[in-house]
């Protein structure tokens, strides 16, 4: 089975602008958690969506927001742009229940 | 709020050397845990998984323990190799949370050949 897949890899935007991030999870799994990480924060969760529902939220402003399609693919936006969002964007997939997640390689994402 | 604490931030060993790499949690209330393991500039490869029935996992060198009770979980890495120089991050599913999963910020790890 193919992996989760991340698009695009790096990213680089201005203060102020907005930004899409696709992820793509394992076939067959249909729950997708995205994750932020930094040097100073770390990992934190974002969000997580399962059957195009919103299930789990972060602790992330509004400016942070995501969605999932029918076929499991999920989406983030981020507008407004801000320095401090320039981060490693991870997102994961799981099956239904199953607690392990399954990581893509990230988004690169550097606001300038 | 749950937290994760990762001892040592950086551990830099030489080869064939036995490891212990150490998590623990503000609080001891969770569902399960998992380590990762991440390469620089990649994602987060899933190493060992701990389930809240169970207290330890084991996948070839690597043994995985989770005390509950004290709200820890060791990873152990035996005759270590210059292969599994990277950072290794626990996380925990906190029960009746709303969070996935809850990071610590990792242990750098260096196996010197």
């Amino acid at each position: 089975k193919a992996g989760v897949t991340q698009t695009p890899r790096y990213l680089i935007k201005t203060r102020g602008q907005q930004v899409t991030l696709s992820c793509s999870p394992i076939s067959g799994h249909r729950s997708v958690s995205w994750y932020q990480q930094t040097p100073g924060q770390g990992l934190q969760f974002l969000f997580e969506y399962f059957s195009e529902t919103q299930r789990n939220k972060g602790n992330f402003p509004g400016r942070f927001s995501g969605r999932q399609f029918s076929n499991s693919r999920s989406e983030m936006n981020v507008s407004t742009l801000e320095l401090g969002d320039s981060a490693l964007y991870l997102c994961a997939s799981s099956l239904e229940w199953g607690p392990t997640q399954y990581f893509g390689p990230g988004t690169r994402l550097t606001v300038l | 709020k749950q937290e994760v604490t990762q001892i040592p931030a950086a551990l830099s060993v030489p080869e064939g050397e036995n490891l212990v790499l150490n998590c623990s949690f503000t609080d001891s209330a969770i569902y399960n845990l998992q380590w990762f393991r991440q390469d620089p500039g990649k994602g987060l490869t899933s190493l060992l998984l701990i389930q809240s029935s169970q207290r330890e996992q084991t996948s070839g060198r690597l043994n995985a323990s989770l005390d509950k009770s004290s709200g820890r979980s060791t990873l152990y890495i035996a005759a270590s190799q210059p292969g599994d120089s990277a950072t290794y991050l626990c996380a925990g599913v906190p029960q009746g949370g709303s969070e996935k999963l809850v990071f610590g910020k990792g242990t750098k790890l260096t196996v010197n050949p």
